[in-house]
């Protein structure tokens, strides 16, 4: 079966701050894995992706996210935290089994909340 | 360029009325998806399409019906609305698996309340 976890339902960071939002997974074949921003009252807004290759990958406004396999995670981090990083953050998965049909499924979300 | 674009933007429903949201997306993508959004639950998947005629349930299908006559639409369905059903809901699309750019794309939402 095809899930996500994040652990955490919220996390507070001072601005300035290293930050780190967890997410571990669990699929069938290799995973394609996401990271979502969601502002309020907003849609959606991608930050990056892991397909394949490096596990170290980076993304919009300063992001980044490490893959580990043996450890099915895939972790978003910043170095610096922003006031303006405050926000819901999702992680997603897609399994590329494809008679699965390659269906993206998220975790519960976590809100990130940084302080000035 | 619109991308995904959901229709309509608020609705307020009486329980047992019925409705149908509209998603249209213009980047020809294969597979789109409906998700409903609810405090404390993330994303939860009621159905998505692989492509045009294709349809499948995600994890929480019942109370709703899906169509996908043409490749760029998919509606969702309500036909008996229940309380419930009060939720956030969001469209996305993106392209297959093994294509170009596998991330999705979403609308903006439909905020939907059923008193």
């Amino acid at each position: 079966a095809q899930s996500v976890a994040q652990p955490e339902d919220q996390v507070n960071v001072a601005e300035g701050n290293p930050l780190t939002v967890k997410c571990t997974y669990s699929v069938s074949g290799n995973p394609y894995l996401f990271w979502y921003v969601q502002y309020p009252n907003r849609g959606l807004q991608f930050l990056l992706k892991y397909i394949t290759g490096d596990n170290l990958v980076k993304g919009s406004y300063g992001f980044e996210a490490e893959f580990n396999k043996s450890q099915t995670s895939f972790h978003l981090k910043k170095p610096s935290a922003l006031v303006s990083d405050s926000a819901l953050y999702f992680c997603a998965v897609r399994d590329t089994i494809y008679n699965q049909g390659g269906k993206l499924i998220f975790g519960q979300g976590t809100e990130l909340s940084v302080k000035p | 360029n619109a991308g995904v674009t959901q229709t309509p933007k608020f609705r307020v429903l009486k329980t047992g009325q019925s409705m149908t949201l509209l998603c249209a997306q213009d980047m020809n993508h294969e597979y789109m998806y409906w998700y409903r959004q609810d405090p404390g639950m993330g994303l939860r998947l009621i159905h998505y399409s692989v492509g045009e005629g294709t349809t499948a349930k995600g994890e929480v299908p019942d109370g709703y019906n899906v169509s996908r006559l043409k490749k760029q639409n998919f509606l969702l369905g309500l036909e008996s609305a229940a309380p419930s059903q009060t939720s956030v809901y969001f469209c996305a699309s993106s392209y297959a698996v093994g294509q170009r750019g596998t991330e999705a794309f979403f609308g903006q939402g439909t905020r939907l309340t059923v008193v």
